[in-house]
């Protein structure tokens, strides 16, 4: 059984690039989130995607955006990249929206030079 | 607006050693609340997750407590082992509508053999 896969593993990009990370949820689940954690501290929450819409959106600005495709896979863009937009990027799923436990991938360390 | 506090931000320990984590939080109309387990620059691992409705959940050597009236909750770690060495994280996930958490900072666990 699959747990949530993300790709890739790790990024370099420069200030002002765009960048797409991606997610595979865990077989059977439907819903993913997004989370962007800082060095040191815990994992905020950026959105949180449900039937292919957003459902949730943390306190990010519109430079980031995602998308869940039909097979439940999503991906995270973020524009405009900035110096503090470095960070682990981490991706969970869960089962429907009703606050099920959620699962957590492996992450992307991005970092932005 | 939520918050959630970990105490101690760091733990040491001898292997061995029972010990407790503590968890924080403001607001107690949480839906649930989940443990998880971070090694360094890696993915969360989920640990336990408690309902509102619940008072405890034990895996194994873990057991997690939860008082929502006092916005309190514990993992208690029986016979520490250097493997258990990680940062442990504590989420709550506000409401029945959306799965997004919120997390604390962390405690920092080191086990010495």
């Amino acid at each position: 059984d699959a747990g949530v896969t993300q790709s890739p593993t790790h990024l370099i990009k420069t200030r002002g690039q765009q960048v797409t990370l991606r997610c595979s949820p865990k077989s059977g689940h439907d819903t993913v989130s997004w989370y962007q954690q800082a060095l040191g501290q815990g994992p905020q929450f950026i959105f949180q995607y449900y039937e292919e819409e957003e459902r949730q959106r943390g306190n990010f600005p519109d430079r980031f955006s995602g998308h869940q495709f039909p097979n439940y896979s999503s991906e995270l863009n973020v524009n405009a990249l900035l110096l503090g937009d470095s960070a682990l990027y981490l991706c969970a799923s869960s089962l429907g929206l009703a606050g099920a436990e959620q699962f957590f991938g492996p992450g992307t360390r991005l970092t932005v030079l | 607006k939520q918050e959630v506090t970990q105490i101690p931000a760091a733990l040491s320990v001898p292997e061995g050693e029972n010990l407790v984590l503590n968890c924080s939080f403001t607001d107690s109309a949480i839906y649930n609340l989940q443990w998880f387990r971070q090694d360094p620059g890696k993915g969360l691992t989920s640990l336990l997750l408690i309902q509102s409705s619940q008072r405890e959940q034990t895996s194994g050597r873990l057991n997690a407590s939860l008082d929502k009236s006092s916005g309190r909750s514990t993992l208690y770690i029986a016979a520490s082992q250097p493997g258990d060495s990680a940062t442990y994280l504590c989420a709550v996930s506000l409401n029945q509508a959306g799965t997004a958490l919120i997390f604390g900072k962390g405690t920092t666990l080191s086990v010495s053999s």
